[in-house]
């Protein structure tokens, strides 16, 4: 079963515009993972973020947490035709080994 | 270095026939997991390996599907007489260690198709 429900399921900007997709989740997390996944590369981890933190940059990523209301945003700003791909959310059980739970993603499609 | 490798890329096979399918991890990663994913949805757990320890195998769909691990580095997860939902593409992914703070490195995976 997924955890997580990613919004929009699809996005189309243009190169140089930001994109925003945002995740929920169902359950208490002890971490929420952001991962890409093209056809290129395969599925490529890009950004961890603890339950006890509530924003976190990596280059052009900015993740933010609410654990609240169960909720998180990936942010990735100046988008290049490069950054098109599917992006997941992966939530990490309460437990001493980290299996991830999947949420069904955004296709995001940067024109240039 | 070499990230995780899988084999086969791509696998058809017969309603009704056996699958192997191959997962190379990063040398010296001790977590292993194998991910089944459908398409057009994110990938979903299947089972967890400690070394060689299977700790973890919720996720199996049925006994149909059976992982080994059995010197603590490559994996095999099998599917016995294949059925049309079985059709995906199943992600293998290791880790340094265990712990849920360690990023998990995913392989090309394996598209089976079941016809």
């Amino acid at each position: 079963s997924q955890q997580g429900e990613e919004d929009p399921q699809a996005l189309s900007i243009q190169e140089g515009e930001n994109a925003t997709m945002n995740c929920s989740y169902k359950t208490s997390i002890n971490n929420l993972q952001w991962y890409r996944q093209n056809s290129g590369r395969g599925l490529v981890h890009l950004i961890l973020i603890r339950s006890n933190e509530r924003e976190k940059h990596s280059g052009r990523l900015r993740v933010t947490l609410d654990t609240s209301k169960k909720s998180s945003s990936l942010l990735i700003t100046a988008s290049r035709a490069a950054d098109t791909a599917s992006y997941f959310c992966a939530t990490g059980k309460n437990s001493g080994y980290s299996t991830l739970t999947f949420g069904k993603g955004t296709m995001l499609l940067v024109s240039p | 270095g070499a990230g995780v490798s899988q084999s086969p890329r791509y696998k058809v096979a017969k309603r009704g026939q056996d699958v192997a399918l191959r997962c190379d991890p990063i040398s010296g990663h001790v977590s292993l997991f194998w991910y089944q994913q459908a398409l057009g949805q994110g990938p979903e757990f299947l089972t967890y390996f400690q070394n060689e320890a299977q700790l973890d195998k919720s996720g199996l769909p049925s006994d149909r599907f059976f992982a080994e691990r059995p010197e603590g580095s490559v994996s095999t997860l099998k599917i016995q007489r294949t059925q049309q939902e079985d059709s995906a593409v199943y992600l293998c992914a290791s880790s340094l260690s265990t712990g849920d703070s360690y990023e998990q490195y995913f392989g090309p995976g394996t598209r089976l198709t079941v016809t």
